[in-house]
């Protein structure tokens, strides 16, 4: 089965600092990758995917994410943070050989940015 | 309408009532889910629903019981729920092709006494 491992639970920055969260999968075919962010007291929002194509995907509010195929990752960066970048980000996969429509959570990471 | 809409948004049941949940999209979209999401994890996929019908069951109980009576409506009926079964539900919809963007209602908060 295929998991979804995402390195940190708890990420505290000031503004202005840059961001980058891992996310690792361990399926090994072809995969669809998600992020999806959570902002205090709202619904999952998605920021961004990447099905095929170029690697580096950029998503809305400055967030970008890279595919490493060879290292099984899909890390997402923000150069420079703002105080409403404050929410949990979850990374999620989706192999569509196993069952389009099933996709797998990590753990999240809370990122609490400072002002 | 982008909005997945889910009533009631807080739930409070007994071990041996019967609920319902409701969502409701008008976006054309084709595929429904059922996600729940215990405080402080990720969610988790319970049902998937393609054009009205049911393609995926991820082994729940079957205290839950999925229905989707048009392609704008999905309903969770709830029946001898279990304590352990507190979670916020959540609803989300898609487009055809799959794996394109799920939209997320806003959720069920339901706690069983």
């Amino acid at each position: 089965a295929q998991s979804v491992s995402q390195h940190n639970h708890h990420v505290i920055l000031s503004e202005a600092a840059s961001l980058e969260l891992g996310c690792n999968y361990s399926y090994g075919g072809t995969v669809n990758l998600f992020w999806y962010v959570q902002y205090p007291g709202q619904h999952l929002q998605l920021l961004l995917k990447y099905f095929s194509g170029d690697p580096l995907v950029k998503g809305i509010k400055g967030f970008e994410a890279e595919f490493i195929k060879s290292k099984f990752s899909f890390n997402l960066r923000k150069p420079s943070v703002q105080w409403s970048d404050t929410a949990e980000y979850f990374c999620a996969v989706n192999a569509p050989t196993q069952g389009w429509g099933k996709l797998q959570f990590g753990a999240g990471t809370q990122v609490v940015v400072t002002p | 309408d982008t909005e997945v809409t889910q009533t009631p948004k807080h739930l409070v049941m007994g071990m041996t009532n019967k609920k319902s949940l409701k969502c409701e999209q008008h976006m054309g979209h084709r595929a429904m889910y059922w996600y729940k999401q215990k405080a402080k994890k990720p969610p988790e996929l319970m049902f998937v629903y393609s054009y009205e019908k049911l393609s995926i069951n991820e082994s729940v109980p079957s205290r839950f019981s999925p229905e989707c009576p048009n392609s704008s409506l999905l309903n969770l009926h709830l029946h001898a729920l279990q304590p352990e079964d507190s979670a916020l539900y959540l609803c989300a919809s898609s487009q055809e092709p799959p794996n394109e963007k799920l939209f997320f209602g806003s959720g069920t908060q339901l706690s069983v006494l």
